[in-house]
């Protein structure tokens, strides 16, 4: 069935460098949402985008959904020791299931 | 509102045994999802309702896995008997299905199963 690829799986960062984590579909998706858990918690829901080639910001990320609306990234800008944590790509498909992607562990080397 | 809340928090069994996890989602939401989650696999979709009514159940592993909503406020999964790959966090999500943030899950804090 359709899946939602991401890469990388880990990522070790130095504290104040950039950081981007990419999701891929084979198929078209009606939009895409990211999640964000921290070490030892649950998934929360950080964003949705929906229309093609939407860019938008929350602080230091940017979210941005590609025009053929199979791809999707999450750029975090300066990296902080708080970004630790997993990213998740997923799939609201058809408003119905959700699907995750594997996840992009990111770790900050203080 | 306190959001999904998931029983218990931990659990450590021995293989055979029944396992019994409890979610009680969002008042108001009607869909609900169970997920596990384990390292070599991430989060999977074990199965999901609408409405108190399973719409999808391909992704439960096999027969000993059980899931029930006999009502709006109230989920179980059950898995009989364990085994120790069984072994991982549970996780209960529900979303509205209508209005703002329709399609937005929330997650409980989830279970830790241990199956020795």
């Amino acid at each position: 069935g359709q899946q939602v690829m991401q890469i990388p799986q880990y990522q070790h960062v130095q504290e104040g460098e950039d950081f981007t984590t990419y999701c891929n579909s084979s198929t078209t998706l009606s939009n895409i949402q990211w999640y964000k858990q921290r070490p030892g918690g649950h998934p929360v829901f950080l964003i949705q985008l929906v229309k093609s080639g939407e860019v938008k910001k929350q602080k230091r990320l940017t979210f941005q959904f590609g025009e053929a609306k199979k791809n999707s990234s999450l750029h975090i800008t300066a990296t902080q020791t708080t970004d630790v944590g997993t990213y998740f790509c997923a799939d609201p498909r058809g408003y119905q299931k959700v699907t995750f992607g594997i996840g992009t562990k990111l770790q900050v080397i203080p | 509102d306190a959001g999904v809340i998931q029983s218990p928090r931990h659990e450590v069994t021995e293989m055979g045994q029944e396992v019994t996890l409890r979610c009680k989602p969002i008042s108001g939401h009607n869909s609900l999802f169970w997920y596990r989650q384990t390292m070599m696999r991430g989060l999977e979709l074990l199965i999901y309702f609408n409405n108190n009514v399973p719409i999808d159940d391909s992704g439960m592993p096999e027969d000993r896995f059980s899931a029930k909503m006999p009502n709006a406020s109230f989920s179980t999964l059950k898995i009989q008997p364990s085994e120790p790959r069984d072994s991982a966090v549970y996780f209960c999500a529900s979303k509205p299905g209508q209005g703002y943030g329709a399609n937005v899950l929330t997650f409980g804090a989830g279970s830790r199963l241990t199956v020795l």
